[in-house]
């Protein structure tokens, strides 16, 4: 199993729509999760963080799961702007992050 | 502004040809680091320091070498040894040595290497 597995879509929804995406993880012990976003061609931004069973920035919401172990990211009201490639980060054990291969995110007008 | 610049954006290397990439911050981090990412990918680990003249390999080093004399420079050399080096590359800092946290990593802009 894979440290850090996504779908790499790509998810094509219509403006306005709400889309989710989950993130799976092995290592059992994170505490901490991140979402980034990178535009193509870009470099990552930071775009939420999680540490406990969630957060929620504006329409993005992202949700943990520890049973299951994976994190999932809900978009509302999707705009064209939203389309990038979200890309999942977990820590390993020795700290260094783990980076998912991210999920292609189209949005159509 | 602080941030951290790599430089150069683009560079087209020749098979066998050693090429160093620049990675210069301003923001007084003690800790950088080198990624690399392949297309339809996530990054990978090739190299990082937590300390001046001081660094570690990642998972995927062979075929790089860096340094890190000063504080603020942390150079990635892709030697020819490294037999598929066309790739993203992404250089960061970090002002939490060993714990990273996402919040507490920058990047820089990114360099494109392609062999010709």
């Amino acid at each position: 199993r894979k440290e850090v597995e996504q779908d790499p879509g790509p998810f094509n929804v219509p403006e306005g729509a709400t889309v989710a995406f989950n993130c799976t993880y092995s290592n059992s012990a994170s505490q901490s999760f991140f979402w980034y976003r990178q535009d193509c061609r870009k470099e990552p931004k930071l775009l939420m963080s999680v540490y406990s069973s969630g957060n929620e920035d504006g329409r993005f919401t992202a949700q943990l799961n520890r049973a299951s172990q994976y994190i999932s990211l809900l978009i509302r009201d999707s705009k064209l702007s939203d389309s990038a490639t979200y890309l999942c980060v977990v820590p390993d054990s020795n700290y260094q992050l783990i980076w998912g291969a991210g999920t292609k995110l189209i949005i159509k007008p | 502004d602080g941030g951290i610049t790599q430089s150069p954006k683009y560079l087209f290397r020749k098979e066998g040809q050693n090429v160093t990439l620049s990675c210069e911050q301003n923001l007084n981090h003690d800790a950088m680091y080198w990624y690399r990412q392949d297309p339809g990918q996530g990054l990978r680990l090739i190299y990082y320091s937590q300390i001046v003249n001081d660094f570690q390999k990642g998972d995927i080093a062979e075929g790089y070498s860096v340094s890190r004399e000063k504080k603020e420079s942390f150079p990635l050399t892709v030697t020819s040894a490294q037999k598929n080096p066309t790739a993203f590359y992404l250089c960061a800092s970090s002002n939490s040595p060993g714990l990273i946290s996402g919040n507490t990593i920058y990047f820089g802009e990114g360099s494109w290497l392609t062999v010709v």
